[in-house]
């Protein structure tokens, strides 16, 4: 069963900070994996999405990168700021038919 | 486009009734699915259904049922509501059905509360 962890939960950072957000997960035969913020009481806005033949995906000040062989995917933000406070997601696409793994999410707060 | 719309976006039940919670999108999508997003457990996959006529279960099926006679309304039904069911629920769709069904695109949420 394929598990995916985010490490830290919780993280606060001043303003202007790069920082990086921790995916890990289980079983490494994955087809994809998708980050995603969510801002209080909304939905899911996808922010980078990496196919596991890609090792990389970049958008604006946002970089994901992901290293199937020790099941982990990392989401760097440069120059943050207090607009990129919300929690982040990742979801890991794997397994049998129809499986979409999410993490807890870390919750990012950005103080000015 | 709209992308993909939830209604109602805030319930609140009574222990035994039932109701139906609404999903539609308009990016002619294959795939579609129910997932309900509870403190501390993520997000977990309840029903999903891959095209017309077509459902399965997810991780957590009780409680729950679907059905999809088209391909852009995918509405859950709550049969007997327990307040174990009180959560937020968000629905999804992508084009992809083959292989992680990803990208996905999110709706705002459904916050139910069962009393």
């Amino acid at each position: 069963k394929q598990e995916v962890t985010q490490i830290p939960a919780a993280l606060s950072v001043p303003e202007g900070e790069n920082l990086v957000l921790n995916c890990s997960f289980t079983d490494s035969a994955i087809y994809n994996l998708q980050w995603f913020r969510q801002d209080p009481g909304k939905g899911l806005t996808s922010l980078l999405l990496i196919q596991s033949s890609q090792r990389e995906q970049t958008s604006g000040r946002l970089n994901a990168s992901l290293d199937k062989s020790s099941g982990r995917s990392t989401l760097y933000i440069a120059a943050s700021q207090p607009g990129d406070s919300a929690t982040y997601l990742c979801a890991v696409g794997s397994g049998g038919y129809q499986k979409v793994t999410f993490g807890t999410g870390t919750k990012l707060q950005v103080i000015p | 486009n709209a992308g993909v719309t939830q209604t109602p976006k805030f319930q609140v039940l009574k222990t035994g009734q039932s109701m139906t919670l609404q999903c539609a999108q308009d990016m002619n999508h294959e795939y579609m699915s129910w997932y309900r997003q509870d403190p501390g457990m993520g997000l977990r996959l309840i029903h999903y259904s891959v095209g017309a006529g077509i459902t399965d279960q997810g991780e957590v099926p009780n409680g729950y049922n679907v059905s999809r006679s088209t391909t852009e309304d995918f509405p859950l039904r709550l049969l007997s509501a327990a307040p174990s069911q009180t959560s937020v629920y968000f629905c999804a769709s992508s084009r992809n059905r083959d292989r992680g069904h990803q990208p996905q695109h999110f709706g705002d949420g459904t916050r139910l509360s069962i009393l």
